[in-house]
């Protein structure tokens, strides 16, 4: 069973570096989504992708942020300058479109110091 | 906007007690309803779901949700849980026709043997 898949799995950056994150869904959805967890929190929405179009973004989702799926099948998030701030698990889903269901990937843990 | 409440953020039981989670949403109009599970070191896992239909929804290893909808709620209920349940638990909901997912801040369970 080849579920989501995320790459790094953990990231250790400086403030004010650029970092990137892929993910790669399951093979037949063609929806992923990205979405940010804090220590203490529920997982945050970012953004949703449909095939290769980006439907919906959150107002989390600043400016240093870009999220993209050139093919409609993996995906990157890159943050630009990052910031204290951005310290945290970046997690991938993606689903069907039969289902509403949303599968996670093991996320990758970021880390800015 | 919609949220979603889990009133008990650390539970604590021995096995074979009941448990039961509460997730309160505000949302006036017709959502689907998730409980996901987080077991320590693993990635989020879909519980169960509702969708329509009869409120009372059955997921794996044993637990059921009912929703009551007069409420706003869809608690998560298991009969006697088992130590192998320790994990942390996120109910979340979505507006149908939408994707983006609103978790709760999660419950975390501890199961004494």
């Amino acid at each position: 069973d080849t579920g989501v898949s995320q790459n790094p799995r953990h990231k250790i950056t400086k403030r004010g570096q650029n970092v990137t994150f892929r993910c790669d869904p399951i093979s037949e959805h063609n929806r992923l989504y990205w979405y940010r967890q804090t220590l203490g929190q529920g997982p945050e929405f970012l953004t949703y992708f449909q095939n290769e179009a980006q439907l919906e973004k959150s107002r989390l989702l600043s400016d240093r942020f870009s999220a993209e799926r050139p093919k409609g099948s993996f995906s990157t998030l890159e943050i630009q300058r990052t910031e204290q701030g951005d310290s945290a698990m970046y997690l991938c889903a993606s689903s069907s479109g039969r289902g509403y269901e949303q599968y996670f990937g093991p996320g990758t843990r970021l880390t800015v110091t | 906007a919609q949220s979603v409440s889990q009133h008990n953020h650390h539970v604590i039981l021995s096995e074979a007690a009941s448990l039961e989670l509460g997730c309160n949403y505000s949302y006036g109009g017709t959502v689907n309803l998730f409980w996901y599970v987080q077991y320590p070191g693993q990635h989020l896992q879909l519980l169960l779901k509702y969708f329509s239909g009869d409120p009372l929804v059955k997921g794996i290893k044993g637990f059921e949700a009912e929703f009551i909808k007069s409420k706003f709620s869809f608690n998560l209920r298991k009969p006697s849980v088992q130590w192998s349940d320790t994990a942390e638990y996120f109910c979340a909901v979505n507006s149908r026709g939408f994707q983006k997912l609103v978790f709760g801040t999660g419950t975390r369970l501890l199961v004494s043997p």
